[in-house]
């Protein structure tokens, strides 16, 4: 099955400063990586995504990139805000198949204003 | 669009007492949804896949007949937590897929916490 590895478990930035979170995955088949965000006590939210025939895609100061090559795929945060303080969660999957997605451990993100 | 509710946002129950928690799409048609637990400052532990009109596919380690699921229909799936016990405590998480030949997208409900007293 599928194994999705996320880094850091924890990290502390500067409001304006930019975060990366980084994800490896193992199946090669996957093609369809999710990124949500949870705030404390709240459900996760779906952010961004990115299929695998795209390199990258952006929305406003959030961002992802994947290489399906390597096997790896990262969430790019610009002008980071105390508001994107929460915890991030990148998953795995294939579109259409049987298997169910498979999640990160999650990365605990602290925005110090 | 894509919004899933979950009903109750927090229950406290007495060990030995069943709950429900419903998952319901609110403006979408789900054929698969997915329940998870999540103990805090951990990731989300899926327990059981469930979809539209058939018996849920549970994950190993998780008690079919502890955890009941009902998928009843597109909109709506059920949760049920038999004679529960302190150690069932958690955050319960449901989503809920909207499928398609291009989406495949896993929508989440805002959770319940569930504590056993």
């Amino acid at each position: 099955g599928e194994n999705v590895e996320q880094h850091p478990s924890t990290l502390s930035v500067q409001e304006g400063d930019s975060a990366v979170i980084k994800c490896t995955y193992s199946d090669s088949a996957s093609n369809y990586f999710p990124w949500y965000k949870q705030e404390l006590g709240k459900g996760p939210q779906l952010i961004i995504d990115i299929r695998s025939n795209v390199g990258e895609k952006k929305d406003q100061r959030i961002a992802v990139t994947l290489n399906k090559t390597a096997k790896h795929f990262s969430l790019h945060i610009t002008e980071t805000q105390p508001e994107d303080s929460a915890v991030y969660f990148c998953a795995a999957r294939l579109i259409g198949g049987s298997y169910i997605p498979t999640f990160g451990r999650g990365t605990s993100l602290i925005v110090h204003p | 669009g894509a919004v899933v509710s979950q009903h109750p946002s927090w229950v406290i129950c007495k060990s030995g007492t069943s709950v429900k928690i419903e998952c319901r799409s609110l403006d979408f048609q789900a054929t698969t949804m997915f329940w998870y637990r999540q103990f805090p400052k951990q990731s989300l532990m899926l327990m059981a896949t469930s979809n539209e009109g058939s018996k849920a596919t549970y994950e190993q380690g998780v008690e079919k007949d502890k955890f009941l699921i009902n998928h009843a229909s597109l909109t709506l799936s059920t949760l049920t937590v038999t004679s529960a016990h302190p150690e069932d405590s958690s955050f319960y998480i449901c989503s809920a897929e909207v499928a398609g030949a291009s989406t495949d997208t896993q929508y989440f409900g805002p959770g319940t916490r569930l504590t056993v007293l």
